[in-house]
């Protein structure tokens, strides 16, 4: 079965860190971007950052909110997002995605992980 | 960067109608756009990508269309089970954005 599974979430407080990972399985997953989305409780998506495929260097891309704070790394077999100094703003959940489009260069979210919970509170 | 606004931000239909979802860009974006549905309680689901390619296993009830800066997601007979959230998502640039998404209601 295709599948992304998010582990990490937890609670933590403000200024403080936490590593979310993300597992894949099913799919060779070196040959796919790999997004993070999040999503505040009752809020709408966001996009959190990307880590390209393996041809394309893993290299990685941040939303403006937290570049700078946070790091995606990855290896043939996982991605992991360290958040660093964390702020209220940052709970939400965190989902893991994959970017598979039949179109090259086009975006298509179509796996998604079952989220893990970050919340950020004293 | 590059803000993606949706309207309405909810709408109450019957089933059956047409319904219309827009989607606009503060620039220019092409036709790198795509549209997920959020049911309650669920993860997203791609419907639509390169603002009118129809994702593998999605009715045909759904469609995409614009280029440029306006977009619009529609579905042609609204049915029970379309009753969620519409996000349209911009991937011409980073960083990616989503619009701040449409609820859909079943009259």
């Amino acid at each position: 079965e295709v599948q992304l599974v998010e582990s990490g979430g937890g609670l933590v407080q403000p200024g403080g860190s936490l590593r979310l990972s993300c597992a894949a399985s099913g799919f060779t997953f070196s040959d796919h971007h790999i997004d993070w989305v999040r999503q505040a409780p009752g809020k709408g998506l966001e996009w959190v950052g990307r880590t390209r495929n393996k041809a394309k260097g893993y290299s990685t891309e941040y939303a403006a909110s937290v570049k700078g704070r946070f790091t995606l790394s990855r290896d043939d077999k996982s991605v992991n997002l360290q958040m660093n100094s964390l702020e209220t703003e940052d709970t939400a959940v965190y989902y893991c995605v994959r970017d598979y489009c039949e179109i090259p260069g086009k975006t298509a979210f179509d796996i998604w992980g079952q989220g893990t919970m970050v919340t950020v509170s004293s | 960067a590059i803000q993606m606004t949706q309207s309405p931000s909810s709408l109450s239909a019957s089933v059956g109608d047409r319904v219309t979802i827009t989607c606009r860009a503060s620039q220019g974006i092409g036709n790198d756009l795509g549209w997920y549905q959020q049911k309650p309680g669920k993860t997203p689901k791609v419907l639509i990508y390169a603002a009118s390619t129809l994702q593998s296993g999605v009715p045909s009830r759904f469609s995409g269309s614009g280029s440029g800066t306006d977009f619009t997601l529609t579905i042609s007979s609204l049915q029970p089970e379309d009753s969620a959230t519409y996000y349209c998502l911009q991937d011409d640039s980073y960083p990616l954005a989503f619009g701040g998404g449409t609820k859909v209601e079943i009259k």
